[in-house]
């Protein structure tokens, strides 16, 4: 199984402002997802992180506000752009490893 | 730390009962199904998955029933152990993707 790890664990931001996320992996790995999982709710998915090329959002989730950078199959960065109260959430990263997909621990990010 | 599934339907069970937390997934095209554990304050973990080929699949104390009749999948969990409190989330993967679709998630707490 893949070992994931984020930065930061938690933080606590101030509306307008912005925060990156990292997702770092202990092997090389084609697919990498980012999640978000609000307050009380399930998962759900963002978009998918492509080495070379730009991330593909689902749909609600934009690259204006969500920017992604894939710069290798080790790694990826996920950015709150301006954020609101209601960006509150636990952001995940995962990693798809044959049939099966890992998550890391995720980033709990309170926005006040 | 924050708590997952603060407002999710919860399933209360003594130790050493057998526990079964339901799902309905939405889309009749998934082809692949997981269920994850998450414990709080720490990403989901994988805890068996079935494709779309078998109706049934057994692990260590885990069992998954896929019934494609009526959309409905179960987690199965033998001989239930304060460790396994947490929330269960049920995941679908359409046709060919990674993308994973998460349903509402069940609290399952065990009491001795």
């Amino acid at each position: 199984s893949a070992v994931i790890s984020q930065k930061p664990s938690r933080d606590i931001c101030q509306r307008g402002t912005s925060l990156t996320i990292q997702c770092q992996v202990d092997s090389q790995v084609t697919m990498m997802f980012w999640y978000r999982q609000q307050p009380g709710q399930s998962l759900t998915l963002i978009a998918t992180a492509n080495q070379g090329s730009e991330a593909t959002y689902e749909s609600g989730f934009v690259i204006d506000k969500f920017p992604i950078s894939r710069p290798n199959l080790t790694f990826s960065t996920l950015t709150v752009s301006n954020m609101s109260p209601e960006d509150s959430s636990i952001y995940l990263c995962s990693v798809a490893g044959g049939d099966e997909q890992f998550f890391g621990p995720g980033t709990r990010l309170t926005v006040l | 730390g924050e708590s997952v599934g603060l407002h999710l339907p919860t399933l209360s069970v003594q130790e050493g009962d057998n526990s079964i937390i339901n799902c309905a997934y939405s889309n009749s095209a998934s082809d692949y199904f997981i269920w994850y554990k998450q414990e709080s304050g720490k990403g989901p973990q994988f805890i068996i998955d079935i494709r779309s080929n078998m109706d049934k699949r057994q692990g260590q104390r885990v069992t998954v029933l896929l019934n494609k009749t009526v959309k409905h999948l179960s987690l199965q969990i033998a001989a239930t152990q304060p460790g396994d409190s947490a929330v269960y989330f049920c995941a679908e993967a359409l046709y060919n993707t990674d993308k994973l679709i998460f349903g509402t998630g069940t609290r399952l707490q065990v009491f001795p």
